[in-house]
């Protein structure tokens, strides 16, 4: 059974550019999480979908956006890169949309902003 | 608003002894806690959890510890193994909400 599939897993991009990343969650998984590692600040969430709905959001601006499409595969963008958004961003995967379920994660795609 | 907090971002240990890992929560409505291991290069994995009804859950040389007054819990590891360095990120949820993660502790078991 395939993994959670991160792309791309390494990129840079320079201030004011804008990035997208995609994730495809473990076949049958319908609830995908977003969350963006850097040092000291552990796994901050950003988002959760579920069946196409966004169902949670966290405090993040608003230059981080994302969606979930109806095989359940997501994407995350963010505009208007800052240097601060450089960071590990994580999808995590789960069967159902409970927050008592084991989420599986990607390896990441971390993202240096120049 | 860090409402799970794991204060000891290094910890060292010799191979064979116990490794304690700490992680203390500020949100009461919490009632899910769970542990998760994360290798360089690889995203993290699930180890173990348990839910508030509770105030210990075993899993061979994993064992977690609740303390819902102290709003803590701990994760022990014995024996430890070289194998068991890693980043440990404690994570809390309740109801429907997001899944929050504390900062991580970085564990080295040395041979």
């Amino acid at each position: 059974k395939a993994g959670v599939t991160q792309t791309p897993r390494y990129l840079i991009k320079t201030r004011g550019q804008q990035v997208t990343l995609s994730c495809s969650p473990i076949s049958g998984h319908r609830s995908v999480s977003w969350y963006q590692q850097t040092p000291g600040q552990g796994l901050q969430f950003l988002f959760e979908y579920f069946s196409e709905t966004q169902r949670n959001k966290g405090n993040f601006p608003g230059r981080f956006s994302g969606r979930q499409f109806s095989n359940s595969r997501s994407e995350m963008n963010v505009s208007t890169l800052e240097l601060g958004d450089s960071a590990l961003y994580l999808c995590a995967s789960s069967l159902v949309q409970t927050r008592t379920g084991e989420l599986f994660f990607g390896e990441g795609s971390r993202l240096t902003v120049l | 608003d860090q409402q799970v907090k794991q204060n000891s971002p290094s910890l060292s240990v010799q191979e064979g002894r116990i490794s304690i890992l700490n992680c203390d929560y500020t949100n009461s409505m919490f009632d899910y806690f769970l542990w998760y291991k994360k290798y360089p290069a690889e995203g993290p994995t699930f180890l173990i959890s348990i839910s508030s009804i509770k105030d210990k859950n075993e899993d061979g040389r994993f064992t977690v510890f609740l303390n819902k007054s102290a709003k803590h819990l701990s994760l022990h590891i014995v024996p430890s193994q070289p194998g068991d360095s890693a980043v440990y990120f404690c994570a809390a949820s309740y109801n429907n909400n997001d899944m929050r993660f504390g900062a991580g502790t970085r564990l080295t078991v040395k041979p």
